[in-house]
């Protein structure tokens, strides 16, 4: 099995809704980042986070850190098709170094 | 923030010839690294691309087959040598800025034929 999972591998849901996706590690967290990237392109950052119940927010995107620091959820609040794409997490292994999950694809249908 | 850019974006290649990705940061930076994402997979680390010295490759990856550069603080090279249809992938440098935040490239996306 993989060090990093993500749930679900895939995901549609309607415009407006609200929707969740999760990340767990078999090992402690010490920085776990959150990216999203378009079909053949580069990884946008979103988040990073570092310390047990951390919890940040962008715009409609939350990212949320387990208090044991082995899980992560991304929550999309009233989802657009702007929000569309794959949702990567990464775990920091040594400075700078990620190991990733295996994404979540998204589609949002209007 | 960190603005990266990668040269090719993408490319289609001839298989048994070689090319060279170059990436460029907006500000210097110690952290240079690597990565792979092969069609409908993760990314997985290639290699750190350390400044004034050799690279540091990632089990499974080899210099002659991914030869680095990394002249100064900001530009590093990756070449992909002896390409195979397996090489087929995007190629993502990222880097950690002065903050301890991971940025990525926009991606070169190669297609081995």
């Amino acid at each position: 099995s993989q060090e990093l999972e993500q749930s679900p591998q895939s995901l549609i849901v309607q415009e407006g809704k609200n929707l969740t996706i999760n990340c767990t590690s078999s090992k402690t967290l010490y920085g776990l980042y959150w990216y999203k990237q378009k079909y053949g392109e580069g990884l946008i950052f979103l988040m990073m986070l570092q310390k047990g119940g951390e919890e940040k927010s962008h715009e409609k995107i939350t990212a949320k850190l387990d208090e044991k620091k082995q899980q992560s959820s991304l929550h999309i609040t009233a989802s657009q098709p702007s929000h569309a794409g794959i949702y990567l997490c990464g775990a920091v292994r040594n400075t700078g170094k990620l190991i990733f999950g295996q994404g979540t694809t998204l589609q949002v249908k209007p | 923030s960190a603005v990266i850019s990668q040269k090719p974006s993408r490319d289609i290649c001839q298989r048994g010839t070689s090319l060279t990705i170059q990436c460029q940061v907006d500000s210097q930076v110690t952290m240079m690294f690597w990565y792979r994402q092969q069609p409908g997979q993760s990314l997985t680390l290639i290699a750190t691309a350390n400044q004034g010295s050799e690279a540091t490759y990632e089990s499974g990856f080899v210099i002659d087959k991914f030869p680095i550069s990394r002249p100064n603080l900001t530009f590093s090279t990756l070449t992909v040598s002896n390409m195979s249809p397996e090489d087929s992938s995007i190629y993502l440098c990222s880097v950690e800025n002065s903050g301890n935040t991971i940025y990525f490239g926009e991606g070169s996306w190669l297609t081995v034929v």
